[in-house]
């Protein structure tokens, strides 16, 4: 079973350059999750979908960030305009649903992308 | 406010000997827990969970963790350490409380296995 795809793996930009990430998730997982990572810290979650819906965006700064998942499987993440502070790697992740039964509870991670705002 | 706490930057051990990377939250109600390794330049890798039923749960590569409701503690343990155990560690809680599950990490701990 492949896992979570992202693109591209690492990002130079300067400031106020805008930035996407594309994430692929496990196939039928319903839920994707997008998480920045601040290095030495924890991963914070910024935006969760249910298929095509959001179902948590409470984390994400909506100025400057936005994110789609327009046909339900893939998703794009895109900052504009970026901050020096936005430099972090960005994690994608996706878990099956809790209506389809089984392991819903676990998320997969990709790989990241590693962004750094000069 | 809901949290995760690492106690512990940094955890040192030798190889064979057992090691602790301690958690602890604070979610109301009956939070579900994870332990995720990171390794240099990837993701985060699933090691085990606690949802329900008996409080000591095994995982993968041999690393186990103990659920203590009373002390809200979730700590991963490993009876013999191995140097390639060395990695950063992350303690998650899923709050069943909202309505997506929301997650919460802790800052992580980075293990430290010297042979």
């Amino acid at each position: 079973e492949a896992g979570v795809a992202q693109s591209p793996r690492y990002k130079i930009i300067e400031k106020r350059q805008s930035v996407a990430f594309w994430c692929n998730p496990i196939s039928g997982h319903a839920t994707l999750y997008w998480y920045q990572q601040i290095l030495g810290q924890g991963p914070k979650l910024l935006i969760q979908f249910q298929n095509n819906g959001v179902v948590d965006d409470s984390q994400l700064p909506k100025d400057r960030f936005s994110a789609e998942r327009l046909k339900g499987v893939d998703s794009t993440l895109k900052i504009q305009p970026a901050k020096l502070e936005d430099s972090a790697v960005y994690l994608c992740a996706s878990s099956a649903t809790f209506l389809a039964g089984g392991d819903f509870e676990t998320q997969y991670f990709g790989p990241g992308t590693r962004l750094l705002v000069l | 406010a809901q949290s995760v706490a690492q106690p512990e930057d940094q955890v040192n051990v030798a190889e064979g000997n057992p090691l602790t990377v301690k958690c602890t939250y604070s979610v109301s109600g009956n939070p579900y827990l994870f332990w995720y390794v990171q390794y240099p330049n990837r993701g985060l890798q699933f090691l085990l969970k606690y949802i329900t039923g008996d409080n000591l749960v095994k995982g993968s590569y041999g690393f186990e963790a103990e659920f203590n409701k009373s002390q809200t503690s979730f700590h991963l343990k490993k009876p013999s350490a191995l140097v390639s155990d060395s990695a950063l560690y992350f303690c998650a809680v899923r709050d069943p409380n909202t309505g997506g599950f929301k997650t919460i990490f802790g800052a992580g701990t980075r293990l430290f296995v010297k042979a």
